[in-house]
Protein backbone atom coordinates (compact mmCIF):
# COMPACT_ATOMS: atom_id res chain seq x y z
CA UNK A 1 0.00 0.00 0.00
CA UNK A 2 1.48 3.21 -1.02
CA UNK A 3 1.50 5.89 2.06
CA UNK A 4 3.58 8.30 4.00
CA UNK A 5 4.63 6.59 7.64
CA UNK A 6 5.51 9.06 10.87
CA UNK A 7 6.54 8.24 13.95
CA UNK A 8 5.72 8.34 16.91
CA UNK A 9 1.94 9.58 16.49
CA UNK A 10 1.93 10.89 19.84
CA UNK A 11 4.77 11.89 22.09
CA UNK A 12 5.27 14.18 25.40
CA UNK A 13 8.81 15.30 26.50
CA UNK A 14 9.74 18.62 27.96
CA UNK A 15 11.84 21.66 27.21
CA UNK A 16 15.11 21.66 26.14
CA UNK A 17 15.37 17.58 25.13
CA UNK A 18 16.41 16.31 21.66
CA UNK A 19 13.68 14.95 19.81
CA UNK A 20 13.07 13.28 16.39
CA UNK A 21 10.25 12.37 14.47
CA UNK A 22 10.60 10.04 11.58
CA UNK A 23 8.89 10.24 7.96
CA UNK A 24 9.03 7.57 5.51
CA UNK A 25 7.24 7.32 1.90
CA UNK A 26 7.38 3.63 0.07
CA UNK A 27 6.27 5.60 -3.77
CA UNK A 28 9.74 7.15 -4.51
CA UNK A 29 8.55 10.05 -4.39
CA UNK A 30 11.26 12.92 -4.70
CA UNK A 31 9.49 15.97 -3.06
CA UNK A 32 9.10 15.38 0.75
CA UNK A 33 7.73 18.57 3.12
CA UNK A 34 6.54 18.95 6.76
CA UNK A 35 3.67 20.93 8.21
CA UNK A 36 2.66 22.04 11.12
CA UNK A 37 -1.11 22.37 12.04
CA UNK A 38 -2.62 25.15 14.68
CA UNK A 39 -5.95 25.95 15.68
CA UNK A 40 -6.80 28.94 13.70
CA UNK A 41 -4.08 28.84 12.04
CA UNK A 42 -4.33 25.75 9.61
CA UNK A 43 -1.12 24.22 8.03
CA UNK A 44 2.07 25.59 7.55
CA UNK A 45 5.13 24.62 6.01
CA UNK A 46 8.29 23.74 7.67
CA UNK A 47 10.53 22.58 5.48
CA UNK A 48 10.87 20.96 2.39
CA UNK A 49 13.19 18.75 -0.13
CA UNK A 50 12.95 18.79 -3.59
CA UNK A 51 15.50 15.43 -3.37
CA UNK A 52 18.12 13.75 -1.46
CA UNK A 53 20.36 16.12 -0.23
CA UNK A 54 18.07 19.05 -1.11
CA UNK A 55 16.48 20.44 1.69
CA UNK A 56 14.82 24.46 1.93
CA UNK A 57 12.84 26.53 4.37
CA UNK A 58 9.34 27.24 4.71
CA UNK A 59 7.16 29.42 6.51
CA UNK A 60 7.79 28.23 9.87
CA UNK A 61 11.75 26.98 10.32
CA UNK A 62 12.32 28.64 13.15
CA UNK A 63 13.51 25.53 16.08
CA UNK A 64 13.52 22.94 13.54
CA UNK A 65 16.24 20.84 11.51
CA UNK A 66 15.70 17.95 8.85
CA UNK A 67 17.92 16.62 6.14
CA UNK A 68 17.62 13.97 3.38
CA UNK A 69 20.03 11.33 3.50
CA UNK A 70 17.91 9.05 1.70
CA UNK A 71 15.02 9.48 -0.87
CA UNK A 72 12.09 7.51 0.97
CA UNK A 73 12.78 9.12 4.75
CA UNK A 74 12.87 12.73 5.90
CA UNK A 75 13.37 13.29 9.59
CA UNK A 76 12.29 16.39 11.52
CA UNK A 77 14.60 16.91 14.45
CA UNK A 78 14.19 19.34 17.68
CA UNK A 79 17.33 20.15 19.10
CA UNK A 80 16.08 21.87 21.98
CA UNK A 81 11.78 21.89 21.86
CA UNK A 82 10.20 24.56 23.44
CA UNK A 83 6.46 24.47 24.97
CA UNK A 84 5.52 26.76 21.37
CA UNK A 85 6.15 23.72 19.41
CA UNK A 86 3.37 21.70 20.96
CA UNK A 87 1.37 20.91 17.46
CA UNK A 88 0.49 18.44 14.91
CA UNK A 89 2.91 17.54 12.62
CA UNK A 90 2.24 16.25 9.04
CA UNK A 91 4.70 15.02 6.78
CA UNK A 92 3.69 14.47 2.88
CA UNK A 93 5.40 13.72 0.02
CA UNK A 94 5.20 13.74 -3.78
CA UNK A 95 5.99 13.67 -7.58
CA UNK A 96 8.80 16.29 -8.50
CA UNK A 97 7.96 19.73 -8.43
CA UNK A 98 4.89 21.49 -9.61
CA UNK A 99 0.83 20.92 -8.51
CA UNK A 100 0.80 17.49 -8.24
CA UNK A 101 -1.65 15.63 -5.80
CA UNK A 102 0.37 15.38 -1.75
CA UNK A 103 0.10 11.99 -0.19
CA UNK A 104 -0.09 12.73 4.06
CA UNK A 105 0.94 10.32 6.81
CA UNK A 106 -1.66 10.65 9.62
CA UNK A 107 -0.13 13.15 11.59
CA UNK A 108 2.34 13.58 15.08
CA UNK A 109 0.81 14.83 17.74
CA UNK A 110 3.87 16.61 20.03
CA UNK A 111 3.02 17.95 23.42
CA UNK A 112 6.35 19.93 24.65
CA UNK A 113 6.27 20.84 28.97
CA UNK B 1 2.73 35.95 -1.47
CA UNK B 2 0.00 33.42 -1.81
CA UNK B 3 -2.49 32.88 0.52
CA UNK B 4 -6.13 31.29 0.69
CA UNK B 5 -8.97 32.45 3.08
CA UNK B 6 -12.19 30.49 3.38
CA UNK B 7 -15.39 30.02 6.05
CA UNK B 8 -14.08 29.06 9.42
CA UNK B 9 -16.49 27.48 11.59
CA UNK B 10 -17.74 25.53 12.76
CA UNK B 11 -20.02 24.82 10.37
CA UNK B 12 -23.51 23.13 11.65
CA UNK B 13 -26.13 21.39 9.53
CA UNK B 14 -28.66 18.62 8.83
CA UNK B 15 -28.72 15.75 7.01
CA UNK B 16 -29.38 16.28 3.54
CA UNK B 17 -28.99 20.33 3.70
CA UNK B 18 -27.15 21.79 0.72
CA UNK B 19 -23.27 22.49 1.49
CA UNK B 20 -21.49 25.36 0.71
CA UNK B 21 -18.07 26.60 1.85
CA UNK B 22 -16.22 29.63 0.28
CA UNK B 23 -12.69 29.37 -0.50
CA UNK B 24 -10.89 32.87 -2.11
CA UNK B 25 -7.44 32.86 -3.33
CA UNK B 26 -4.70 35.04 -3.81
CA UNK B 27 -1.80 33.89 -6.05
CA UNK B 28 0.63 35.01 -9.13
CA UNK B 29 0.73 33.32 -11.82
CA UNK B 30 -1.48 30.30 -12.41
CA UNK B 31 -2.15 28.04 -9.53
CA UNK B 32 -3.72 24.91 -8.85
CA UNK B 33 -6.66 24.37 -6.73
CA UNK B 34 -7.24 21.84 -4.32
CA UNK B 35 -9.59 21.19 -1.50
CA UNK B 36 -8.58 18.50 0.95
CA UNK B 37 -10.67 16.79 3.90
CA UNK B 38 -9.00 15.57 7.11
CA UNK B 39 -11.63 12.94 9.40
CA UNK B 40 -10.58 13.04 13.07
CA UNK B 41 -7.58 11.87 14.11
CA UNK B 42 -6.26 10.70 10.57
CA UNK B 43 -4.17 12.88 8.08
CA UNK B 44 -5.32 15.11 5.05
CA UNK B 45 -6.27 13.36 2.01
CA UNK B 46 -7.54 15.10 -1.11
CA UNK B 47 -10.86 15.56 -2.02
CA UNK B 48 -10.98 17.16 -5.21
CA UNK B 49 -8.64 19.47 -7.57
CA UNK B 50 -8.90 21.82 -10.73
CA UNK B 51 -5.50 22.51 -12.62
CA UNK B 52 -6.98 25.86 -14.61
CA UNK B 53 -9.99 28.48 -15.38
CA UNK B 54 -13.07 27.13 -15.20
CA UNK B 55 -12.03 22.92 -14.27
CA UNK B 56 -14.89 21.83 -12.10
CA UNK B 57 -13.12 18.85 -9.46
CA UNK B 58 -15.49 16.72 -8.10
CA UNK B 59 -15.94 13.39 -5.93
CA UNK B 60 -18.13 11.91 -3.79
CA UNK B 61 -20.54 14.42 -4.26
CA UNK B 62 -18.86 17.17 -3.67
CA UNK B 63 -18.21 20.06 -6.69
CA UNK B 64 -16.13 23.07 -7.28
CA UNK B 65 -15.09 25.05 -10.00
CA UNK B 66 -11.92 27.15 -10.55
CA UNK B 67 -13.46 30.97 -10.96
CA UNK B 68 -10.06 32.90 -12.30
CA UNK B 69 -12.66 35.92 -12.35
CA UNK B 70 -13.43 36.05 -8.82
CA UNK B 71 -10.40 34.49 -7.91
CA UNK B 72 -12.85 31.61 -5.76
CA UNK B 73 -13.16 27.72 -5.67
CA UNK B 74 -15.90 26.92 -3.75
CA UNK B 75 -17.04 23.77 -2.52
CA UNK B 76 -20.37 22.24 -2.90
CA UNK B 77 -22.54 19.33 -1.74
CA UNK B 78 -26.33 18.90 -2.51
CA UNK B 79 -26.90 16.39 -0.10
CA UNK B 80 -24.58 16.31 2.75
CA UNK B 81 -24.43 13.28 5.08
CA UNK B 82 -23.46 12.42 8.92
CA UNK B 83 -20.09 10.81 7.02
CA UNK B 84 -19.07 13.88 5.52
CA UNK B 85 -18.31 15.78 9.23
CA UNK B 86 -14.73 16.35 9.11
CA UNK B 87 -12.36 19.62 8.56
CA UNK B 88 -12.19 20.88 5.22
CA UNK B 89 -9.28 22.66 3.48
CA UNK B 90 -8.74 24.78 0.42
CA UNK B 91 -5.09 24.93 -1.19
CA UNK B 92 -3.01 26.40 -3.88
CA UNK B 93 -0.04 24.51 -5.73
CA UNK B 94 1.85 25.69 -8.43
CA UNK B 95 2.75 29.34 -7.88
CA UNK B 96 6.46 28.01 -7.06
CA UNK B 97 6.10 28.66 -3.13
CA UNK B 98 7.92 26.16 -1.31
CA UNK B 99 9.01 24.40 -4.49
CA UNK B 100 5.14 23.75 -5.26
CA UNK B 101 3.70 22.72 -1.50
CA UNK B 102 0.79 23.74 -0.71
CA UNK B 103 -0.21 27.05 0.76
CA UNK B 104 -3.85 26.16 2.95
CA UNK B 105 -6.59 28.07 4.39
CA UNK B 106 -7.37 27.31 8.11
CA UNK B 107 -9.84 25.01 7.75
CA UNK B 108 -13.53 24.83 8.18
CA UNK B 109 -15.17 22.39 10.66
CA UNK B 110 -18.36 21.00 9.57
CA UNK B 111 -20.20 18.80 11.69
CA UNK B 112 -23.32 17.52 10.49
CA UNK B 113 -26.37 16.37 12.43
CA UNK B 114 -28.78 13.70 12.32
Amino acid sequence: EAQVTQNPRYLITVTGKKLTVTCSQNMNHEYMSWYRQDPGLGLRQIYYSMNVEVTDKGDVPEGYKVSRKEKRNFPLILESPSPNQTSLYFCASKWGSGANVLTFGAGSRLTVL
Amino acid sequence: GNSVTQMEGPVTLSEEAFLTINCTYTATGYPSLFWYVQYPGEGLQLLLKATKADDKGSNKGFEATYRKETTSFHLEKGSVQVSDSAVYFCALSGSGGGADGLTFGKGTHLIIQP
